[in-house]
């Protein structure tokens, strides 16, 4: 089956640790994202990639970092200096300009 | 810069009713697409639709349908005989030219009862 998972569903962590939210994907598409969703709001972006061992900050970067080695993979760590990290987080990656998201990560920080 | 506003934050409707989710937006560019998502309860967005500036046709699929209007900025979308299953959120984004990033609007929590 092809499509874009994300590991765990649920992630809890301590304040002060860092922790990193992995999404795979097997659609063979060249660019990936990572999106923030909180309560009431809409989506925003954190990082994306278009393509391997490339990768641009998006509108709320600050405390989050990223990688692309592969293709597939595009992992997204929260770090401890991201101050609000409790949160939603969808991964997508997209084909002709259309995103496909994942089934998403929710993490507690407490 | 682009932005997109759907000023429904809720909707209500009972089965059978038709409802329509409105979406507005703002973009300097003459390039651009538009999107519906529908985020049900899981909290995965499925993608519904896309539409680009120079398309204003109407959509229909099934009991979706798309109107879409440049003079009033406006992407609306109407479900027609809401089922239960249509309870979700709905967002409305945007995309300008080359650039492929999505601008969401804050969504419409959509609740059909029985």
């Amino acid at each position: 089956d092809g499509g874009i998972t994300q590991s765990p569903k649920y992630l809890f962590r301590k304040e002060g640790q860092n922790v990193t939210l992995s999404c795979e994907q097997n659609l063979n598409h060249d660019a990936m994202y990572w999106y923030r969703q909180d309560p009431g709001q809409g989506l925003r972006l954190i990082y994306y990639s278009q393509i391997v061992n490339d990768f641009q900050k998006g509108d709320i970067a600050e405390g989050y970092s990223v990688s692309r080695e592969k293709k597939e993979s595009f992992p997204l760590t929260v770090t401890s200096a991201q101050k609000n990290p409790t949160a939603f987080y969808l991964c997508a990656s997209s084909i002709a300009g259309v995103e496909y998201f994942g089934p998403g990560t929710r993490l507690t920080v407490t | 810069a682009q932005k997109v506003t759907q000023a429904q934050t809720e909707i209500s409707v009972v089965e059978k009713e038709d409802v329509t989710l409105d979406c507005v937006y703002e973009t300097r560019d003459t390039t651009y697409y538009l999107f519906w998502y529908k985020q049900p309860p899981s909290g995965e967005l499925v993608f519904l639709i896309r539409r680009n500036s120079f398309d204003e046709q109407n959509e229909i699929s099934g009991r979706y349908s798309w109107n879409f209007q440049k003079s009033t900025s406006s992407f609306n979308f109407t479900i027609t005989a809401s089922q239960v299953v249509d309870s979700a959120v709905y967002f409305c984004a945007l995309s300008e030219g080359s650039n492929y990033k999505l601008t969401f609007g804050k969504g419409t929590l959509l609740t059909v009862n029985p």
